[in-house]
């Protein structure tokens, strides 16, 4: 059973500093990897995929790796903004194109000013 | 391409009562999820369409719960006789089959508290 662990559960940090959100995942047979934000009581806003053959994936201040044969992945976010305060999801795909998202359990991000 | 909507937002019920939460999908999508969210937890599969077709189903979805896409368009989960550990966050989301990546676009999610 493929399992997803995130670390850390929360963070805090100034404005202003890069940070690295942590991402592990049980099973390597990973279809691709999505990192999502959450604002309180909302929805999700996907932020990057990474598919399985792929290392990196980048989206202005964000940066994602994916290093599927030691089951983990990293959420870089540089020069980090009180508007980027949400909790950051990573899930991943296994079993094919139609198969169902495996969620870990979040981190809380704070960014103070 | 209006997004994913769910209706309603938010839902309070008095345990026992059966409740209904609708999902429209994005209009082209052919493939329709439903993710049930517990607080400080990520989302869990609930199920899955394909079209009207319902392919999968977690074993979380006692026989109390219930998902239809009738017209492979819109879809219900439907819960009865609920319990106050049905209390969560519904989350709907919807993809395409087409192409290779399945990027799943969630909606806003219905809220169910159960009293």
């Amino acid at each position: 059973k493929q399992e997803v662990t995130q670390i850390p559960a929360a963070l805090s940090v100034p404005e202003g500093e890069n940070l690295v959100l942590n991402c592990s995942f049980t099973d390597s047979a990973i279809y691709n990897l999505q990192w999502f934000r959450q604002d309180p009581g909302k929805g999700l806003t996907s932020l990057l995929l990474i598919q399985s053959s792929q290392r990196e994936q980048t989206s202005g201040r964000l940066n994602a790796s994916l290093d599927k044969s030691s089951g983990r992945s990293t959420l870089y976010i540089a020069a980090s903004q009180p508007g980027d305060s949400a909790t950051y999801l990573c899930a991943v795909l296994v079993g094919g194109t139609a198969s169902k998202l495996t969620f870990g359990t979040g981190t809380r991000l704070q960014v103070t000013l | 391409d209006t997004g994913v909507s769910q209706d309603p937002r938010h839902k309070i019920t008095k345990r026992g009562q059966n409740v209904t939460f609708r999902c429209d999908p994005i209009s082209e999508h052919n493939r329709l999820y439903w993710y049930r969210q517990t607080l400080g937890q990520g989302p869990e599969f609930l199920t899955y369409f394909q079209n009207e077709a319902q392919l999968e189903k977690s074993r979380l979805l006692s026989d109390r719960f219930s998902a239809e896409r009738p017209k492979g368009s819109f879809s219900t989960l439907e819960i009865q006789r609920t319990e106050q550990g049905d209390s969560a966050m519904y989350l709907c989301a919807s993809s395409s089959s087409r192409g290779s990546k399945n990027i799943q676009y969630f909606g806003a999610g219905t809220r169910l508290s159960v009293l």
